[in-house]
Order: C-alpha cells, then structure tokens, then sequence
C-alpha cells in the first residue's frame, strides 16, 4: 500500500526556517517525481515544486523560488522542502504527493503538514 | 503563466441529478497534461481524472473528463451523497503545475 506521511509542520516567525519531510512506502520511491503542493487555511490548491526519481532536476513556483528547496534521499525514502524567509502568505497545509508514472498528475497524497508563519 | 479559471464557482444541485463542471485554461494545453481532482474538508485531494479523460484507478464511471485546447470539462452524470466535494483542475506546462480556483458542489 502507498504510503506518504508529512512531518516537521509547525509554529515560526516570519523569516524563519523549517524543514518538512514526507516520508513514502508501498513504492520504489527512486522511480517517481514527487511533489509539494500547499493550501492556505480556507483557500484553493497550490503547486509548490517538484523533483525528479535521482533528485537531479527540480522545477519552483515563482512564488517561492529562491526561498524554498526540494530534495529527496532516496535511501531513506523520504522527501524534503526546505522553507527558508517564511513569510505569512506561506501559511499552509504542505501535501507531498507522487506524480503519475508516465503522466501527468499526482495520484497519490499525504495528509498534509501545517505551517504558520505568525509573531 | 497559464491561468486556469474554473466555473461555476458553486454549484447546486440534488443527488440524482448530472454535474458539470468547466474548466478554461488561458492558453491552448495538451490534453495530456489535463487533471481533475475531488477535495472534501479535511482530506487530501483525490486525483479522478488525467490526460483529460482517463479515470484514476478506484474512481466510478460516473465520472467523465472530455475537452481539448483551452475548455475542458468534468461531468458526474448522477450524483451521489459522496460527491459533495470541491473539485479542481490542474495543468502542466513549462515544468511547472497549476491548479483552478476551485468550484464546490454543494447540495440543494
């Protein structure tokens, strides 16, 4: 069974840090791009970033281009987002999610990890 | 950037009866790379459709994705209970992903 668990979600000040992890199973976690896509409280879905199965191209919304970076260990099977000069818009749920084999989509999700950028 | 623009954006009907739901792209997309998904409160989105009109593994019949170029459409062609949901499209292009605003399917 495909598994994706999201963790390191928490409280931070504006121009804080954090690192959130998405742990998978159930899959060769080396053969997938994998995504992170965020929602604010209340509000719609948005693409986030995403990385290739070898972790050697990387794609960013412009919104957090240059502050966010994603990364995976493929040993441990886990997915990174590093958030860096976080700001209150970046206030979300965090989903990590694993693309299609071969297409286009993302068919399956975690739960999601909250951050909130708040003084 | 293509802009995804979903309508309508709530939409209200009975069970029983058939959805349709619109989704215009600012530019032409291939319809490969053409998602729609299902978010209830509280829970991670749930892919149904891809490539347009390929249904997610798990998803019922009742479920349908046509379209080509800039509008593409979701129908459910007899609601049940469980479909009460939000539903967003979403598309690839120039590496990277977008999604619509969202339209919400409520009860009548």
């Amino acid at each position: 069974e495909v598994q994706l668990v999201e963790s390191g979600g928490g409280l931070v000040q504006p121009g804080g840090s954090l690192r959130l992890s998405c742990a998978a199973s159930g899959f060769t976690f080396s053969a997938y791009w994998m995504h992170w896509v965020r929602q604010a409280p209340g509000k719609g879905l948005v693409w986030v970033s995403r990385i290739n199965g070898d972790g050697s191209s990387t794609n960013y919304a412009d919104s957090v281009k240059g502050r966010f970076t994603i990364s995976r260990d493929n040993a441990k099977n886990t997915l990174y987002l590093q958030v860096n000069s976080l700001r209150a818009e970046d206030t979300a749920v965090y989903y990590c999610a694993r693309e299609l084999y071969g297409d286009y989509g993302n068919d399956y999700w975690g739960q999601g990890t909250l951050v909130t950028v708040s003084s | 950037e293509i802009v995804l623009t979903q309508s309508p954006g709530t939409l209200s009907l009975s069970p029983g009866e058939r959805a349709t739901l619109s989704c215009r792209t600012s530019q032409s997309v291939s319809s490969s790379y053409l998602a729609w998904y299902q978010q209830k409160p509280g829970q991670a989105p749930r892919l149904l459709i891809y490539g347009a009109s390929s249904r997610a593994t798990g998803i019922p019949d009742r479920f349908s994705g046509s379209g080509s170029g800039t509008d593409f459409t979701l129908t459910i062609s007899r609601l049940e209970p469980e479909d009460f949901a939000v539903y967003y499209c979403q598309q690839y292009g120039s590496s990277r992903y977008t999604f619509g605003q969202g339209t919400k399917l409520e009860i009548k």
